[in-house]
């Protein structure tokens, strides 16, 4: 079964300071990897989506990598701002017929001004 | 721009009520999905759909059930709500387009519902 796991839990940051969030999951058979947001009582944004067969993915200030063989995903954020302060969750799916998406339990990201 | 709707932000039931929530994307996908979402626990799935009229049950479908008559259209159904299913539920939708470059399957979700139950 695959499981999904980031850390850490919590990170704060001042504002400015470029940083990674960190995702590893334990079976490599995934078709794609994707980095959603979710602010305070709100819904999830996708940020950014890489497919297994890609290294990486960049918007704007995000950039996200990703090594099957490792099992393991970074997501980069540059000049952080107060507004990435959000939780950050990544996912991964399965190939056809496995479409579902398991989560990691995502960071808790805090831009300090 | 992509688009699914959960048809309520917030809801109120009572301890054994038949409650309904509704999900609506405009993207013709075929894979839709609910989950939940408890702190601590992060998002568990629910149940998914990868067509109309299929269903399969994910990770924690006690007592939940599931429609999807239509294609854009995933219902939740609780049969008798109790306390332990207040929660924040969370839709999904996402294409099983298969394609060369192996684009697609990317998954976008609505605005959520946060259910209590009293």
């Amino acid at each position: 079964k695959q499981e999904v796991t980031q850390i850490p839990a919590a990170l704060s940051v001042p504002e400015g300071e470029n940083l990674v969030l960190n995702c590893s999951f334990t079976d490599s058979a995934i078709y794609n990897l994707q980095w959603f947001r979710q602010d305070p009582g709100k819904g999830l944004t996708s940020l950014l989506l890489i497919q297994s067969s890609q290294r990486e993915q960049t918007s704007g200030r995000l950039n996200a990598s990703l090594d099957k063989s490792s099992g393991r995903s970074t997501l980069y954020i540059a000049a952080s701002q107060p507004g990435d302060s959000a939780t950050y969750l990544c996912a991964v799916t399965g190939y056809f017929g496995n479409e579902k998406l398991t989560f990691g339990t995502g960071t808790r990201l805090t831009i300090i001004p | 721009d992509v688009k699914v709707t959960q048809s309520s932000r917030y809801l109120v039931k009572r301890t054994g009520e038949k409650v309904f929530l509704e999900c609506v994307q405009d993207m013709d996908h075929e894979n839709m999905f609910w989950y939940r979402q408890d702190p601590g626990l992060g998002l568990r799935l629910i149940y998914f759909s990868y067509d109309v009229k299929m269903k399969e049950k994910g990770d924690i479908p006690e007592g939940y059930s599931v429609s999807r008559e239509k294609k854009e259209r995933f219902s939740l159904i609780l049969e008798s709500a109790s306390t332990n299913q207040t929660s924040m539920y969370l839709c999904a939708s996402s294409s099983s387009i298969w394609d060369r470059e192996g684009s697609g399957t990317e998954a976008f979700f609505g605005q959520g519902t946060r259910l209590t139950v009293v």
